[in-house]
């Protein structure tokens, strides 16, 4: 059965650390890999997704980026965090679409406060 | 993607079904119709979805109009476990790998 490790569930860091968040699949392959932020009371906005190995496609303008190093894993980095960055990050998967549609399957999430 | 426009909020009393309606008037031909739902603090988790048939799984049914315009999720027997932000979405089965969420429905089960 297909499972999605995200790590880790909660980081502090101060205003202008580094970050990287990883987010790896198993269980599948050629998957499609989302990230999400949600700032407190707020909807889930989709920051990147990715297609395959080396693509990764920009939803918004931001501080953030992602990388896809391997086909089942899936990395959210800044170099200088801000306060604006806290929120609850998600990491997603879903297989490429068929007949019959295909559905996300969503990590456990990291909640970031930035100080 | 269509857009969706589902209420902000709703309360259903436990025991009773929930019925969440949905609309997604510009919905295209080969877009699905899919349910998520947030629970506090949780990633998303898929209920359901469907194209044009009604479909019904061991968490929930999804009724979609004869036009396609509509749909709407049933809970059949809510549970206090139940209350999370639920989110409707259109999307296309293969081509358009975006998935964006919207604002949801905040479902709250009342005892």
């Amino acid at each position: 059965s297909q499972t999605i490790h995200q790590w880790p569930a909660t980081l502090v860091q101060p205003v202008g650390s580094p970050l990287s968040l990883e987010c790896t699949v198993e269980g599948t392959s050629n998957p499609n890999l989302y990230w999400y932020r949600q700032a407190a009371g707020r909807g889930l906005q989709l920051l990147f997704y990715s297609v395959g190995i080396g693509q990764i496609s920009s939803e918004v303008p931001q501080n953030l980026s992602a990388s896809r190093p391997q086909d089942r894993q899936f990395i959210l980095s800044s170099k200088k965090l801000l306060l604006s960055d806290s929120g609850f990050y998600l990491c997603a998967w879903s297989a490429k679409g068929g007949y019959g549609g295909t559905e996300a399957f969503f990590g456990q999430g990291t909640r970031l406060t930035v100080v | 993607d269509a857009k969706t426009t589902q209420p902000t909020s709703m309360d259903c009393a436990e025991g009773r079904a929930a019925n969440l309606p949905c609309n997604h008037s510009t919905i295209s031909g080969n877009e699905y119709v899919y349910w998520y739902r947030q629970i506090h603090s949780q990633g998303p988790q898929y209920i359901i979805h469907g194209l044009k048939n009604n479909e019904t799984n061991e968490m929930a049914s999804l009724i979609i109009t004869e036009d396609r315009k509509s749909s709407t999720l049933i809970l059949p027997h809510a549970t206090l476990r139940d209350t999370a932000v639920y989110y409707c979405i259109v999307r296309v089965a293969k081509g358009d790998y975006k998935l964006s969420f919207g604002a949801g429905t905040t479902v709250t089960v009342r005892a």
